[in-house]
């Protein structure tokens, strides 16, 4: 079946970093743009990036340029997310969610970043 | 940048009743605009997208419909498990949710 499934979450100190890896399964990868999207805790969905099919296209909201780096690995079905200079503010769950039709129609479960000291 | 404001943001309603929820566009987003169910502890749940097209798999009592700025989803008659708070999503903006908890 349609799967994503994440991992990497932890604790890490602010100034930190960490790197976030999504699994992909049951469905052709390299023809979706991916994304990542967090709840910071008790809060609403915030898109954080997305990266087109092939890697070309790439793109942050404003509060991680320059902090995140989104890539993927096509021959490994894989997502990942590089987040250096971690700030509390970036505790979060984050999701690894798959585009099509403009929606985010798959979702993973989730990994959980708790950023403090 | 595009900014989603949802009303309410909390519906109390009974079950078997009909919850309507509304969505904002700051401008027009055309009909690319789709709606989620999220549960605690559970990831979001595509339930519409394009305004009005049903996700696999979603059952016929939820319906969306609207263009340019304005959205409504409609829940006909509400299940128990429907409670739970509901997202507008365009592009890469998403609305604070409106919460639909049981009266």
């Amino acid at each position: 079946q349609v799967e994503l499934v994440e991992s990497g979450g932890t604790l890490v100190k602010p100034g930190g970093s960490l790197r976030l890896s999504c699994a992909a399964s049951g469905f052709s990868f390299s023809d979706y743009y991916m994304s990542w999207v967090r709840q910071a805790p008790g809060k609403g969905l915030e898109w954080v990036s997305y990266i087109g099919s092939s890697g070309d296209s790439i793109y942050y909201t404003d509060s991680v340029k320059g902090r995140f780096t989104i890539s993927r690995d096509n021959a490994r079905n894989s997502l990942d997310l590089q987040m250096s200079s971690l700030r509390v503010e970036d505790t979060a769950v984050y999701y690894c969610a798959r585009l099509s039709f403009e929606a985010f129609d798959i979702w993973g479960q989730g990994t959980m970043v708790i950023v403090s000291s | 940048d595009i900014v989603l404001t949802q009303s309410p943001a909390t519906l109390s309603l009974s079950p078997g009743e009909r919850a309507t929820l509304s969505c904002w566009a700051s401008h027009s987003v055309s009909t690319y605009l789709a709606w989620y169910q999220q549960k605690p502890g559970q990831a979001p749940r595509l339930l519409i997208y394009g305004a009005s097209n049903r996700a696999t798999g979603i059952p016929a009592r939820f319906s969306g419909r609207g263009s340019g700025t304005a959205f409504t989803l409609t829940i006909s008659s509400l299940e128990p498990e429907d409670f739970a708070v509901y997202y507008c999503q365009q592009s890469w903006a998403f609305g604070q949710g409106t919460k639909v908890e049981m009266k």
